[in-house]
């Protein structure tokens, strides 16, 4: 069974560019998750979705940042513009009904912005 | 405020033998789940080994397991017989209860610890 997917799996981009993040969760799933990581601030939890919903969506930085979840196998994560602030991994992360409660993260997406 | 705090940057253990790895953790539910996650030079985070709050038993998957000890909120990870594949971050996780905004389990993440196994 494919895993979690994220696209791309390497962004560079220009202060002020719009940055678009792709994530596509393990089938079956009901929840999805986006993290970023940095050195400073370790794993932070952004935002996540029930059943396409948003829930928490309490640890989005700011305005800059949007994410959308528009069907079952797709979501997104958006900003506009990108600042060199922005510069972390991502993580898209999904889990299911079953087992412990695990969350099972894709490759992320090493996001720089110069 | 729930907080996961693991006090170890970095660790050396020789291959072949034990390691522990410490995490505490702070919560005022009495309703959590621990988890431990790997994640190998390469950046993709492997779920390891998981621990409820109301389990009796110490959790045990493979050549890792958790020494809970919930009485002094602390959640160690034990790795028997250390492999050179299994340098890497490790983190402590923790899920507070569910409900409210916390429906899906959203964790908090320690810091985490490098551990370097030396051949």
């Amino acid at each position: 069974d494919a895993g979690v997917i994220q696209s791309p799996r390497h962004e560079v981009t220009e202060m002020g560019q719009e940055v678009t993040l792709r994530c596509k969760p393990i089938s079956g799933h009901d929840y999805l998750f986006w993290y970023r990581q940095t050195m400073m601030r370790g794993l932070e939890l952004l935002i996540y979705f029930n059943n396409n919903v948003p829930i928490d969506d309490s640890g989005m930085p700011e305005d800059r940042f949007s994410a959308k979840m528009p069907n079952a196998s797709f979501s997104t994560l958006k900003i506009q513009p990108s600042e060199p602030r922005d510069s972390a991994v991502y993580f898209c992360a999904s889990r299911g009904l079953a087992g412990k409660g695990e969350q099972f993260f894709g490759p992320g997406t090493r996001l720089t912005v110069l | 405020a729930q907080k996961i705090t693991q006090t170890q940057p970095g660790m050396f253990v020789q291959e072949k033998e034990a390691v522990t790895l410490d995490c505490t953790y702070d919560t005022s539910d009495q309703s959590y789940g621990l988890f431990w996650y790997k994640q190998p030079s390469s950046g993709e985070m492997i779920f390891l080994i998981y621990q409820g709050s109301y389990d009796e038993q110490n959790a045990t998957e493979g050549r890792y397991s958790l020494n809970f000890q919930k009485a002094r909120k602390s959640a160690n990870l034990v790795i028997s017989a250390s492999q050179l594949g299994d340098s890497a971050m490790y983190f402590c996780a923790m899920r507070p209860p569910r409900g409210g905004r916390n429906q899906g389990g959203k964790l908090i993440f320690g810091q985490g610890t490098e551990l370097s196994v030396k051949p």
